[in-house]
């Protein structure tokens, strides 16, 4: 079994739509959660990082930590073309020397005009 | 402000070379990492370096190699190239404990 699950899609939603991304994990000692957005042959973006179950919201974005359930999720309102991307979710636990970040395989979106 | 740079952006190399890639960490940024990301893949973690030493390691054989200078730019050398070695090499760094990594583009490596 994987540490860090993730629906790999792909998802297409039309524009302006809610886009719901999750991902599930196992292991109890991943403190730090992260999502990033990877375009095309380029590097991960970081877009959301918390530390803490419960939402933190950025704009369009809602980052959603439910840790009693090993579970998080992103949200994207009013979902643009430019948000068509490969979403990762990354977790890693807490302390100096032990920061390696476990990613899930990716989300591919796409946004239909 | 420069973000994490990475080079070469592409290389091609055949089976058994060894090959060097580089990094260098965004302005104010301490802590190097290395990911491999084969196609379709998230990435994997290779190793951390933080103040020239490699602090942590993930399950990659000692044919991938590193190295971080003064200025805390670093290295990445895989010796003995395979094919499955094939990938997208990412750098990121961060300015610090708990705070996310920023990563660079990548570089792809390919080996034939």
């Amino acid at each position: 079994q994987k540490e860090v699950e993730q629906d790999p899609g792909p998802l297409s939603v039309p524009e302006g739509a809610i886009v719901s991304l999750n991902c599930t994990y196992s292991n109890s000692a991943f403190q730090y959660f992260m999502w990033y957005r990877q375009y095309s042959r380029k590097g991960p973006e970081l877009l959301m990082y918390t530390y803490s179950s419960g939402n933190k919201e950025d704009g369009r974005f809602t980052a959603q930590v439910d840790k009693s359930s090993k579970y998080i999720s992103l949200f994207i309102r009013d979902s643009q073309p430019s948000d068509s991307a490969t979403y990762l979710c990354a977790m890693s636990p807490f302390g100096f020397g032990n920061e390696k970040l476990t990613f899930g395989t990716g989300t591919r979106l796409t946004i239909i005009p | 402000d420069a973000g994490v740079t990475q080079s070469p952006t592409h290389l091609i190399k055949t089976r058994g070379q060894q090959v060097t890639l580089r990094c260098s960490p965004k302005s104010g940024h301490d802590t190097v990492s290395w990911y491999q990301q084969a196609l379709g893949q998230g990435p994997q973690f290779i190793f951390q370096y933080y103040e020239e030493e490699e602090r942590q390691r993930g399950n990659f054989p000692d044919r991938f190699s590193g190295h971080q200078f003064p200025n805390y730019s670093s290295e990445l050398n895989v010796n003995a190239l395979l094919l499955g070695d094939s990938a997208l090499y990412l750098c990121a760094s961060r300015p610090g404990v708990g705070y996310g990594y920023t990563f660079g583009s990548g570089t792809r490596l390919t080996v034939v």
